[in-house]
């Protein structure tokens, strides 16, 4: 019955290495977000995607890479992990990325780096 | 640059109290406005959508207000119980741009004593 799932919940891993994070909804939105909460609590937009075509991409460097193989997925690839990455990754989505739709979260990714 | 503030940042109440949290927003164009909980190892949970053109929303014991030209929302808790203990974020969409990302303020944490 979840309606934005997120994979893993958990992710302890060494800097240097790459990780992926998956997100799905089973909504039939057509926009997803990615988002990133710091240790201080702010939530940052970091890309969105609309029918799998990108429209937002904030100022993420290039080490973080989305891909969207079709609107119910949006994942997230991390290469040369920081320390600076630690945090935790919220996907998102709504019907529309023009409308007032409210968004719905996925539970998060607890991302560690080690 | 859109800037959103919330006061306070930490409020602890007894069981039964009316409360208000507020929500203040530099660049008054915006598309609409979302009040959010987050509970603890939680994503978000949508609570009220306000769109630019509305005045307020209402949700059982909730209502949200918006007054967009002075920047301020608010959002009106009644009959506080224990289970509203969570963070409370607000967040503004651009009322232009090709996009609807969402700007949060830095949250709410309310803790209400039983």
């Amino acid at each position: 019955d979840t309606a934005v799932s997120q994979t893993p919940k958990y992710l302890v891993t060494q800097m240097g290495n790459d990780k992926s994070i998956k997100c799905e909804q089973n909504l039939g939105h057509d926009t997803m977000y990615w988002y990133k909460q710091d240790s201080k609590k702010f939530l940052k937009i970091m890309f969105s995607y609309n029918n799998k075509e990108l429209i937002i991409n904030e100022t993420v460097p290039n080490r973080f890479s989305p891909k969207s193989p079709d609107k119910a997925h949006l994942n997230l690839h991390i290469n040369s992990l920081e320390l600076g990455d630690s945090a935790v990754y919220f996907c998102a989505s709504s019907q529309g990325h023009n409308s007032n739709q409210p968004q719905h979260f996925g539970d998060g990714t607890r991302l560690s780096i080690l | 640059k859109q800037e959103v503030t919330q006061i306070p940042a930490a409020l602890s109440v007894p069981e039964g109290e009316n409360l208000v949290l507020n929500c203040s927003f530099t660049d008054s164009a915006i598309y609409n406005l979302q009040w959010f909980r987050q509970d603890p190892g939680k994503g978000l949970t949508s609570l009220l959508l306000i769109q630019s053109s509305q005045r307020e929303q209402t949700s059982g014991r909730l209502n949200a207000s918006l007054d967009k030209s002075s920047g301020r929302s608010t959002l009106y808790i009644a009959a506080s119980q224990p289970g509203d203990s969570a963070t409370y974020l607000c967040a503004v969409s651009p009322g232009s741009g090709s996009a609807r990302q969402l700007t949060f303020g830095s949250g709410t944490q309310l803790t209400v004593l039983p």
